[in-house]
């Protein structure tokens, strides 16, 4: 079984610019959930959807957002970054009713 | 909201000696709590969980205990070994309705050999 997959590893922008990371779920998962790790930091929770709609929200501000598509897939993105968005995102995926979340490897962004 | 406390935040260990890592919660309601581990560059890994139906559960070398009543939980690997030696994370949710899970801090183990 294919595991949470993310694309892409890396990416480098520039401040001001727009950012789009993309993840696929395990298969049979319905929900994604999107997290931010700073550099030697926790994980921050970002957003989570489930069946295509947005069921929770992290303390983010609203250039922050995403989308879940039929196939379960989602897109994280992320507008006007700013320096201090350098970071992993990462996502991960769970099945339906659980909170057992698998995560992917992540997609480190760096802003300049 | 939730809020999940975790300590201690650096822990060293002579290899095969034990390890504990604990956090307390603070939403009654929260009845799933897994433990992660993040080994340096790699991605979260679940290496254990539990629900709040049982107070202790055991995989191999590692453990987690939940006192309800207290709310809190800890993790404890026996016999570390230098590849246990990683930030781990705990965490805890309400399975029930779309809440959110709330990790700890983490704690960074190392395992010196």
């Amino acid at each position: 079984e294919a595991g949470v997959t993310q694309s892409p590893t890396h990416l480098i922008k520039t401040r001001g610019q727009q950012a789009t990371l993309r993840c696929s779920p395990i298969s049979g998962h319905t929900s994604v959930y999107w997290y931010q790790q700073a550099l030697g930091l926790g994980l921050q929770f970002l957003l989570w959807y489930d069946e295509g709609e947005e069921r929770n929200r992290g303390n983010f501000p609203p250039r922050f957002s995403g989308r879940q598509f039929p196939n379960y897939s989602s897109e994280l993105n992320v507008n006007a970054l700013e320096l201090e968005d350098s970071a992993l995102y990462l996502c991960a995926s769970s099945s339906p009713g659980r909170n057992e979340q698998y995560f992917g490897p992540g997609t480190r962004l760096t802003v300049t | 909201g939730e809020n999940v406390e975790q300590h201690p935040s650096t822990l060293s260990v002579q290899e095969g000696d034990s390890a504990v890592i604990k956090c307390t919660y603070s939403d009654s309601a929260s009845n799933y709590f897994p433990w992660y581990k993040q080994e340096l560059g790699k991605r979260p890994q679940l290496i254990i969980d539990i629900r709040s139906n049982v107070g202790e559960k055991k995989d191999q070398r590692i453990a987690v205990t939940l006192n309800k009543t207290a709310k809190h939980f800890s993790l404890h690997i026996t016999e570390t070994q230098p590849e246990d030696s990683a930030v781990y994370f705990c965490a805890a949710s309400n399975e029930r309705g779309y809440q959110k899970v709330t990790f700890g801090t983490g704690t960074k183990l190392q395992v010196i050999p």
